[in-house]
């Protein structure tokens, strides 16, 4: 079956330009992850939602960085005036349990660069 | 603070070369202890979800083993498309997912 898919998978903006990522999860999926990957290293939790809840937006670097579930299928992070350390790759991962050990589905990524 | 440290960064092994990767973590109140593979470009796919000491998984080459420290990711007679980096990665008592920096596994035929 269809697994998780982002797009764009690659995004080159400007400094201070707005993004928008988009998430489409695993179908029937409750749980929807959001990771910060930067190169060489282990992607970095940003936040969780269950359905529509954002349950744990802990991880989100500034008050630029924004994410919402509104019907409890697709994710769209979004990032305001863009700077150069938000260059990295975005992970989107989903579940079917509730958050509580089970495995995560991931995406692709997208691949941001701000220039 | 929870917290997971893999090593080697880097691993070059020989075909059949058998090895093992290390992850020690630190958490408090483990409810899951993961290993994911990650090819260039691609997103993690998941192996292996381990919850309590002594468990332990096997899938193909690799097998996963936990204790309450440490866990390990043994490679049996690895072939060249085993290369990837693996990552490791532990959930404590809040929803959030911890993950190490990865070691990166390179087969030569």
């Amino acid at each position: 079956g269809a697994g998780v898919s982002q797009s764009p998978r690659y995004k080159v903006a400007k400094r201070g330009q707005d993004v928008a990522l988009r998430c489409d999860p695993i179908s029937g999926h409750v749980s929807l992850f959001w990771y910060q990957q930067a190169l060489g290293q282990g992607p970095e939790f940003l936040t969780y939602f269950q359905n529509e809840a954002q349950l744990d937006k802990s991880g989100l670097p500034s008050d630029r960085f924004f994410a919402e579930r509104p019907e409890g299928s697709v994710s769209t992070l979004k990032i305001q005036r863009t700077q150069q350390e938000d260059s990295a790759v975005y992970l989107c991962a989903s579940s079917s349990q509730l958050a509580g050990g089970s495995e995560q589905y991931f995406g692709p990524g997208t691949r941001l660069t701000v220039t | 603070e929870d917290q997971v440290t893999q090593s080697p960064e880097a691993l070059r092994l020989q075909e059949g070369e058998s090895s093992s990767l290390n992850c020690s973590y630190t958490v408090s109140g483990l409810r899951g202890l993961f290993w994911y593979r990650q090819d260039p470009g691609k997103g993690p796919e998941f192996l292996f979800t381990l919850y309590s000491a002594g468990e332990e998984k096997e899938k193909e080459r690799l097998k996963a083993t936990l204790t309450k420290k440490e866990s390990f990711l043994h490679i049996t007679a690895p072939k060249p498309e085993d290369s990837a980096t693996y990552l490791c990665a532990v959930m404590g008592g809040a929803s959030k997912i911890i993950f190490g920096s990865g070691t990166r596994l390179s087969i030569r035929p």
